[in-house]
């Protein structure tokens, strides 16, 4: 059973740089999937944040696109967000999800249970 | 980029039948796909591609499309089917939009 665990801190100031991390166990990232990051403004609706897949391409949101990095770590089985100056506008609910197909980056079919993280000072 | 419209909110009355829908020009071209979310929790496939649900869903869930929309129907709603539902569907730049979400309440 492919399971997928969000982590990272749940404070960030602003201008400063968010970190997560996804574990993923039950699957070999390396071996097949897009990874993706999708987030949730409390009380409000998806944001698709990017793909990976297995071997490295990347899809990312145009509108976030200057500020995401997404990276796989086949070593420790975990894929990466990095979101660059930060605002109050990032507070959301960041969820990683793998996807159904492995030639498909947009249909999500596992999904971690999120991690909240607020921007403040 | 595409953007996808829905109604904010639907009711239906338990064992009737409820039809969400998704608007959007990159469903002239794309399939949508749909996710349903219960408080607290994370998203969940309910349908995808061509009317394809996932192990486990229910087959009172099913999908259909016509011009820019798609719509998702549930046949015989029960009470845990009370959720948001998002659809989604990438556009021709490789953008994936989410819907704004309905949020169903069963009476």
């Amino acid at each position: 059973q492919v399971q997928l665990q969000e982590s990272g801190p749940g404070l960030v100031k602003p201008s400063e740089t968010l970190s997560l991390t996804c574990a993923v166990s039950g699957y070999s990232i390396s071996s097949d999937f897009y990874w993706g990051w999708i987030r949730q403004t409390p009380g409000k609706g998806l944001k698709w944040i990017g793909s990976m897949s297995h071997s490295g391409g990347t899809y990312y949101n145009p509108s976030l696109k200057s500020r995401v990095t997404m990276s796989i770590d086949t070593s420790r089985n975990h894929i990466s967000l990095k979101l660059n100056s930060v605002t109050a506008a990032d507070t959301a609910m960041y969820y990683c999800a793998r996807t159904l197909y492995g030639d498909n980056p947009f249909v999500f079919d596992y999904w971690g249970p999120g991690t909240l993280v607020t921007v403040s000072s | 980029s595409s953007e996808l419209t829905q109604d904010p909110a639907v009711s239906v009355a338990l064992g009737q039948t409820v039809r969400i829908t998704c608007q959007g020009d990159s469903l002239r071209t794309y399939y949508a796909s749909w996710y349903l979310q219960k408080p607290g929790q994370a998203p969940v496939l309910v349908i995808h591609a061509n009317n394809n649900r996932p192990s486990g869903i229910p087959d009172r869930f099913s999908a259909s499309f016509s011009g820019n929309t798609a719509s998702l129907t549930i046949a015989g709603a029960q009470a845990e089917d009370e959720a948001d539902y998002y659809c989604s569907s990438r556009d021709s730049s490789g953008y994936l939009p989410f819907g704004g979400g309905t949020k169903l309440t069963v009476l």
